[in-house]
């Protein structure tokens, strides 16, 4: 089975800290995504990287940054955290290409910043 | 652009009951259409999905789901609900072509609450 593993379940920060989230997929999958999920909103995708240190802005891209140094890892940095971040993140692999290939999803770090 | 419209933020219904969850969407361009569920304090579960082929879709725990392209639907339905079916249901599309790297513009969700 594919398994994406994101580091923390549950985490509290402070407004302006640097806050890191981490996401591991065990498959050599090419493509990772990191989406936000709000209650009434969806889920909304922040970044997306199809290959090792390659990176495309999503929809909401602004206050986020993010890294991939290795294929199997697709770290979300927050540089100052702010209230409004407060939320539930999804990290997600899929096989690669440019079309579809199935996306498999982590359990989510909810993130509160106060 | 693409968007996904869920139109039900919430649904519910009695066991065994059946159940419909709406889903209407938006593009320019052919689509992949996918259902999503989420179990509380879980991440997402593909229930199934539409690429090509027959518009009735069957998917995983006797859920299906009909592609109307006239109407841009996907409609998810079940005909007799249980208890565990309890959970949050997301709607999906991703472009059937170009360079898309399969991502995904979801719906708001339908909380879908089953009581016995």
């Amino acid at each position: 089975d594919v398994k994406v593993t994101q580091s923390s379940r549950y985490l509290v920060k402070r407004t302006g800290e640097k806050v890191f989230l981490e996401c591991v997929q065990d498959m050599d999958h090419e493509n990772m995504f990191w989406y936000r999920q709000d209650p009434g909103l969806g889920l909304r995708l922040i970044y997306f990287s199809y290959d090792v240190k390659m990176k495309e802005k999503g929809d909401i891209p602004e206050g986020y940054s993010v890294s991939r140094e290795k294929k199997e890892r697709f770290s979300l940095i927050l540089e100052s955290a702010s209230t409004n971040q407060t939320s539930m993140y999804l990290c997600a692999s899929s096989l690669g290409g440019t079309v579809y290939t199935e996306a498999f999803f982590g359990q989510g770090t909810r993130l509160t910043v106060v | 652009a693409q968007s996904v419209t869920q139109l039900d933020s919430q649904v519910p219904v009695f066991e065994e009951a059946p159940v419909e969850l709406r889903c209407n969407y938006s593009s320019s361009v052919s689509v992949y259409l996918f259902w999503y569920v989420q179990y509380p304090n879980q991440g997402l579960q593909l229930l199934l999905k539409y690429l090509s082929g027959s518009t009735l879709v069957k998917g995983i725990n006797g859920f299906e789901a009909e592609f109307n392209k006239s109407q841009t639907s996907f409609h998810l339905r079940k005909p007799s609900v249980h208890i565990s079916d309890t959970a949050e249901y997301f709607c999906a599309v991703s472009n059937a072509g170009g360079t898309s790297y399969g991502k995904l513009t979801f719906g708001q969700g339908t909380i879908l609450t089953v009581h016995p």
